[in-house]
């Protein structure tokens, strides 16, 4: 059984900083693309970040440019986003997700997902 | 980027009947186009991905269609578990971008 387990969310007040960890089991983790989708209160899906499986490729986002930095430990089967600069609007549920595709480059679509972890920006 | 417009926003249906969904994007996108159901308190699940293609345990009642930068999700004979929002996601260019959804509610 494929499993996503998300940590490390919670409060945190503007400027500050939070990392965030996806432990992965049930499938061949470096072999499979997984990125980072995340979802306001209330409000629909962004990707925010991915990483290739087979590569060091990442992607981001515009928003979280320059101020999130996504990473993988194959060794440990685990994905983690570093939020750097969070802004009120970074405040949303965040989801772990696998890539459709295994053994290829980039990202495509989200076949398995985690249950999230929320992050709330307030002062 | 991509934008991707869902439509409608609501549609009001009843266990049986047949749900059509709409996704407009706003470049061809050729068939890089996939659905996701989100249920109230729960993660989404892929529904189709490019196009057309069912994932892994999904009904043969659900059918998606379309090309270039008109696609549909089509949910026959609609059963109380199909409710619920529906979003459409691209993979043709960077950054990957969702539709805003469209809520599939019981009448």
């Amino acid at each position: 059984e494929v499993l996503l387990v998300e940590s490390g969310g919670g409060l945190v007040q503007p400027g500050g900083s939070l990392r965030l960890s996806c432990e992965a089991s049930g499938f061949t983790f470096n072999n499979n693309g997984m990125s980072w989708v995340r979802q306001a209160p209330g409000k629909g899906l962004e990707w925010v970040s991915g990483h290739s499986g087979i590569s060091t490729n990442t992607y981001y986002a515009g928003p979280v440019k320059g101020r999130f930095t996504i990473s993988r430990d194959n060794s440990k089967n685990t994905l983690y986003l570093q939020m750097d600069s969070l802004r009120v609007e970074d405040t949303a549920t965040y989801y772990c997700a696998r890539d459709l595709k295994s053994g290829t480059d980039g990202i495509t679509y989200f076949q398995q997902w985690g249950q999230g972890t929320l992050v709330t920006v307030s002062s | 980027e991509i934008v991707l417009t869902q439509s409608p926003a609501t549609l009001s249906l009843s266990p049986g009947d047949t749900a059509t969904l709409s996704c407009r994007a706003s470049q061809s996108i050729i068939n890089y186009l996939a659905w996701y159901q989100q249920k109230p308190g729960q993660s989404p699940r892929l529904v189709i991905y490019d196009t057309s293609n069912r994932a892994t345990g999904i009904p043969a009642r659900f059918s998606g269609s379309g090309s270039g930068t008109d696609f549909t999700l089509t949910i026959s004979n609609l059963e109380p578990e199909d409710f619920g929002v529906y979003y459409c996601q691209q993979r043709s260019n960077w950054p990957r971008t969702f539709g805003q959804g469209t809520k599939l509610e019981i009448k």
